[in-house]
């Protein structure tokens, strides 16, 4: 399978301990994104990276939560003190900004958290 | 607050109808617009899309179309099949041809087919 893959696909922990996901995307794709999804609602844009550098944070990116793309390639996402709030789905996204494509963006089938 | 939304949150419908999913979005600036299916458990999957300078767009069984008069955008799938249940998101981007690519999505609709 060549698409976006994430793992792990299910995580459950204590609140207060620290957790990472790791998101591997389509290889020849440049642009990588992680969104946050809650039960009923609509993905909800967190960061972006184009190669290795990080372009975009959003504010629902507290100071607990970081992520890398150190070669440009896969992406991991930290959060640290996790707390019950934070449960939720993470998605990765990857797209393939340059001339001649739409940058569609391909999702993989995510990370739930659940934090007890 | 959110700029993307959805008039219906639910929607049934019959084996073979047609579906109609509607998005109501205000943001002038958008200029690109997806639509995402999201099966139970699964990340959202492309159905089809539409640029600012179209108002219409038809795929395989799908057709996308954008009023920018009224902000308005709706996916019609024709012949619905129990395939197709889902929860359908609408998607915008603002400035597309530059370097912005961050999609805001709606809250979603969820398609229900009876066979």
């Amino acid at each position: 399978d060549t698409g976006v893959s994430q793992d792990p696909r299910h995580k459950i922990t204590k609140r207060g301990q620290n957790v990472t996901f790791r998101c591997d995307p389509i290889s020849e794709h440049n642009r990588l994104y992680w969104y946050r999804q809650t039960l009923g609602q609509g993905p909800e844009f967190l960061t972006y990276f184009q190669n290795e550098a990080q372009l975009e944070k959003s504010r629902l990116l507290s100071d607990r939560f970081s992520a890398e793309r150190p070669k440009g390639s896969f992406s991991t996402l930290e959060i640290q003190r996790t707390e019950q709030g934070d449960s939720a789905m993470y998605l990765c996204a990857s797209s393939l900004l340059g001339k001649g494509n739409t940058g569609e963006l391909f999702f993989g089938e995510g990370s739930r958290l659940t934090v007890l | 607050g959110e700029s993307v939304g959805l008039h219906l949150p639910t929607l049934s419908v019959q084996e073979g109808d047609n579906s109609i999913i509607n998005c109501a979005y205000s943001n002038s600036a958008s200029d690109y617009f997806i639509w995402y299916k999201q099966e139970s458990g699964k990340g959202p999957q492309f159905i089809i899309d539409i640029r600012s300078n179209m108002d219409k767009r038809q795929g395989q069984r799908v057709t996308v179309l954008l009023n920018k008069t009224v902000k308005h955008l709706s996916l019609q799938i024709a012949a619905t099949q129990p395939g197709d249940s889902a929860v359908y998101f609408c998607a915008e981007i603002e400035n597309s041809g530059g370097s912005n690519y961050k999609l805001t999505f709606g809250k979603g609709t969820l398609l229900t087919v009876n066979p």
